[in-house]
């Protein structure tokens, strides 16, 4: 069955950018959307954004300027990208699948934290 | 931008039937979906598009929507259904999905 590992620094400093790539095993990357969640501690979860496996993109427009979500489907690889993080940007980045927008995130990854701090 | 509405905390018996909802405007128009989420866990897809169920989901996990609440119904409760439940829908006006705030289920 088709599984999503998240992977990527676990710590990262403040103004810098954070990096993560989802690996997507079982199964094709393709005709599907690839999105990031991220969840702060001891909060909900914030939908960051997606992209469909040609290249099109959407973004929350609350992080739209720091973010940027693009696709490898030679890897089966989809990452994210988050610019100037501040420690508001400590959190929780799970990445999962839909089958169109509308659709529900049927598989997640199992997360990944990360810190940002100095 | 598109907000969900859900209690933050919601207490049930064992056996008894457990009720979370899910306010938005108009939210009968839209496909809600419902996530439960244990302690150091990835969330799991409990019901979809209003109230389907993923296979490997209990019957006793339901779901409704009309009008401006959407509701999961867990019935029969069991100590092991204590967790976060979030609900989840597109919204097309901002090209964005948008979570609720979460509710956590206390099996007393």
């Amino acid at each position: 069955q088709v599984q999503l590992q998240e992977s990527g620094p676990g710590l990262v400093k403040p103004s810098e950018t954070l990096s993560l790539t989802c690996t997507v095993s079982g199964g094709s990357i393709s005709t599907y959307y690839w999105t990031w969640i991220r969840q702060p501690p001891g909060k909900g979860l914030e939908w960051i954004g997606h992209i469909y496996y040609i290249g099109t993109t959407s973004y929350n427009s609350s992080l739209k300027s720091r973010v940027t979500i693009s696709v490898d489907t030679s890897k089966n690889q989809f990452s994210l990208r988050l610019s100037s993080v501040t420690a508001a940007d400590t959190a929780e980045y799970y990445c999962a699948r839909q089958a169109t927008i509308f659709d529900a995130f049927d598989i997640w990854g199992q997360g990944t934290m990360v810190t940002v701090s100095s | 931008s598109y907000v969900l509405t859900q209690p933050p905390s919601v207490s049930v018996a064992p056996g008894q039937t457990a009720r979370i909802t899910c306010g938005g405007n108009n939210i009968g128009s839209k496909s809600v979906h419902w996530y439960q989420q244990k302690p150091g866990q990835a969330p799991v897809l409990v019901v979809y598009d209003d109230s389907d169920r993923p296979s490997g989901i209990p019957e006793r996990f339901s779901g409704s929507n009309s009008g401006n609440t959407a509701t999961l119904t867990i019935s029969r409760v069991e100590a092991g259904d204590e967790a976060d439940y979030y609900c989840q829908v597109w919204d097309s006006s901002s090209d964005s999905a948008v979570f609720g705030g979460g509710t956590q289920l206390t099996v007393l």
